[in-house]
Formats: C-alpha cells, structure tokens, sequence
C-alpha cells in the first residue's frame, strides 16, 4: 500500500501569496490530520478530518489557514495571504478509526515564505 | 490541560554509550493515556517508533525502550548502546481521547558521535 503522499515537497513563496498544499492518505483510512512543524514549536495540530468532516481547527490558525477533504483520498491546506513566519515544514497524516491512535506520515512540504 | 513535555535537545552522546530522552505527560481530560514515541530519521516521514497503551507495561523496538509509569506520568526512552545510525529527532506524545487526536512534544535531537 502507498503510504501519505504530499505535494509538493518545497515550496517558495513571495509574501502575500496563497499556496495550496496537497495531502493523499493511506488508502481506507478515515482520520486526516495537517500539522506545522517547526525548530521553535515542535509539531502544532492544524486540522483534524474524520470522514471528511472537520473534528478540530486550531485555533490560531483559524485565520489564514483552511484545510479541506475534498474526498476521502484528497485533502488540501491553503495558506492566504501568506507571511514569512508560516516558514516551516507542512505535515500530513493519516489513521484508521480503530486503528489504535497510530498515524502515518506524509514526507512533509517544506514551505518558505520570503 | 494535556501536554507532553520532553529533554531538550541537542542530545549528543558518543556511539556504543547509553541514552535517556525524558518525558512527561499530564493527561487531565483522558481516561486511558496511550503513550507513544515517534521518530524522524534525516530525510525521512515521522514515523511510530513504539507504544503503549496500557500503564506499567513496556514497549520496545529497535533496540530502545520506554516504560509506561502512572505514578510518575512518565514515559521515557532508553537505550543501552547508541549507534550513528540512531541519529534522528524522537517525539513524546500522548494520546487516547475518543477520537484519534495525539499530543506531541517538542521533540528531541539526538546526534550521535562516531
């Protein structure tokens, strides 16, 4: 089975631009999260999806940040506008329903805003 | 609230020596803490290193271990002989609430000397 997939994998932005980042999960499973991570906060939750139906947003992201299920197998971050303090590495992760609390990461995008 | 709190890195240590990475957790709206490390190997997704789920019990896997401690809401991770390859950053979290949702901890660097 394929794992998480994002894309893409870098990303470079001017300040004010949105970017779209991309999220495919584990084939079947029902949980989607979105993560930032980073050096200072270690990884801060973003969005958690069951079954394409928003459980959490984070709360300080709220504002600029809006993640999406699109279907069960795609999800999508958007960042706008965007700001040089959103620099960081963008995580996408997966889990069954019953599976335990085990989530499956995606590789990352890594996002810099000049 | 709930939180999980681990040493800071960088942890250096020399190949072939032992290693301790703190955690601590405080657990106030969960009834069963599940008790997780994750690690991120350079260039690579995070991934499940070990869990446990059920308190005083130990997980293990490659070569490292943690212990589920109640008493002192502890979980933290020990290896008797460190090897290069070991280098990564390992996260503390926590989990066990209805849903699927998980606590990380800032996350520790480890670099290990040849």
């Amino acid at each position: 089975d394929a794992g998480v997939t994002q894309t893409p994998r870098h990303e470079v932005a001017e300040k004010g631009q949105t970017i779209i980042l991309k999220c495919e999960p584990v084939s079947g499973h029902n949980d989607l999260f979105w993560y930032r991570q980073t050096k200072i906060q270690g990884l801060e939750l973003l969005s958690y999806f069951r079954s394409k139906s928003l459980m959490e947003d984070g709360g300080a992201f709220k504002d600029r940040f809006k993640a999406e299920m699109l279907n069960s197998s795609f999800s999508t971050l958007k960042i706008q506008p965007t700001e040089p303090k959103d620099s960081a590495v963008y995580l996408c992760a997966s889990s069954l329903r019953w599976g335990g609390y085990e989530q499956y990461f995606g590789p990352g995008t890594r996002l810099t805003v000049l | 609230g709930d939180s999980v709190t681990q040493t800071e890195g960088p942890v250096t240590v020399s190949e072939s020596e032992s290693l301790i990475i703190n955690c601590t957790y405080s657990a106030t709206s969960i009834a069963y803490p599940n008790l997780f490390w994750y690690v991120r190997y350079p260039g690579e997704g995070l991934q499940l290193l070990l869990k446990v789920i059920t308190a005083g019990q130990k997980g293990s896997s490659r070569g490292f271990e943690a212990t589920y401690n109640k008493e002192t809401t502890s979980f933290h991770l020990q290896k008797a002989s460190v090897q290069e390859s070991d280098s990564a950053v390992y996260y503390c979290a926590l989990g066990g609430y209805s849903n699927n949702r998980i606590f990380f901890g800032d996350g520790t660097q480890l670099v290990v000397k040849p």
